[in-house]
């Protein structure tokens, strides 16, 4: 159980245009997903906070114009990379936390494999 | 601010060697603690994590981790690693908002 899947698992685009990332729990439903950026040999970095049904929250510094989240289900987040420049290619991870406050999952957060997004 | 602290960038050792990565954290309230470990070219997995009870967390692969309150710390241990062990290893906090403070990262390499 608890298994978050990413979409696409890998993307070049040519500077300029936008991409789009999926991030889905499988089997739960998480009220809360966040967004991770990781440079190579190089920690996560928090870009955002997804609530379903509401305006996600950006960590200091991340421009929330580029980096779109939209959380319109409880098992879908996206984030949409707009104008996306070579500086923009990175690994992008989606992490999901249980709905059920108070149940076995709901203080951990289980991560997706990645988005690995690389800008031409 | 919450912050984690890490406090080898690259560890290297041999087959069978003992291992302790260090972790401490700078949180005041409650605090749920993890051990995440991120394989070559593979996803971050669940290594352990520490709520509340026993200090000392077992966990998979024979990895165990110990919450030292007073010392801010949690820190990870295997008492034999194998060469399949080499990976990145991150130490994280859950934050207010349930938001996950990871620390820098070690990269371990252990030598057949």
């Amino acid at each position: 159980g608890a298994v978050v899947s990413q979409h696409p698992s890998r993307v070049i685009c040519k500077s300029g245009t936008s991409v789009k990332i999926e991030c889905r729990s499988l089997d739960f439903q998480a009220t809360t997903m966040f967004w991770y950026r990781q440079f190579p040999k190089q920690s996560l970095m928090l870009m955002a906070t997804s609530n379903e049904g509401s305006k996600a929250t950006y960590e200091q510094g991340v421009e929330k114009d580029k980096f779109l989240i939209n959380h319109a289900s409880l098992t879908l987040s996206t984030l949409t990379v707009t104008s996306a420049h070579p500086e923009d290619s990175s690994f992008y991870i989606c992490s999901a936390r249980s709905k059920l406050a108070g149940g076995p999952l709901y203080n951990e957060q289980f991560f997706g494999p990645g988005t690995r997004l690389t800008v031409l | 601010a919450q912050s984690v602290s890490q406090h080898n960038h690259h560890v290297i050792l041999s087959e069978a060697a003992s291992l302790e990565l260090g972790c401490n954290y700078s949180y005041g309230g409650t605090v749920n603690l993890f051990w995440y470990v991120q394989y070559p070219g593979q996803h971050l997995q669940l290594l352990l994590k520490y709520f509340s009870g026993d200090p000392l967390v077992k966990g998979i692969k024979g990895f165990e981790a110990e919450f030292i309150k007073s010392k801010f710390s949690f820190n990870l241990r295997k008492p034999s690693v194998q060469w399949s062990d080499t990976a990145e290893y991150f130490c994280a906090v859950n934050a207010r908002g349930g938001k996950l403070i990871f620390g820098q990262g070690t990269e371990l390499s252990v030598k057949p």
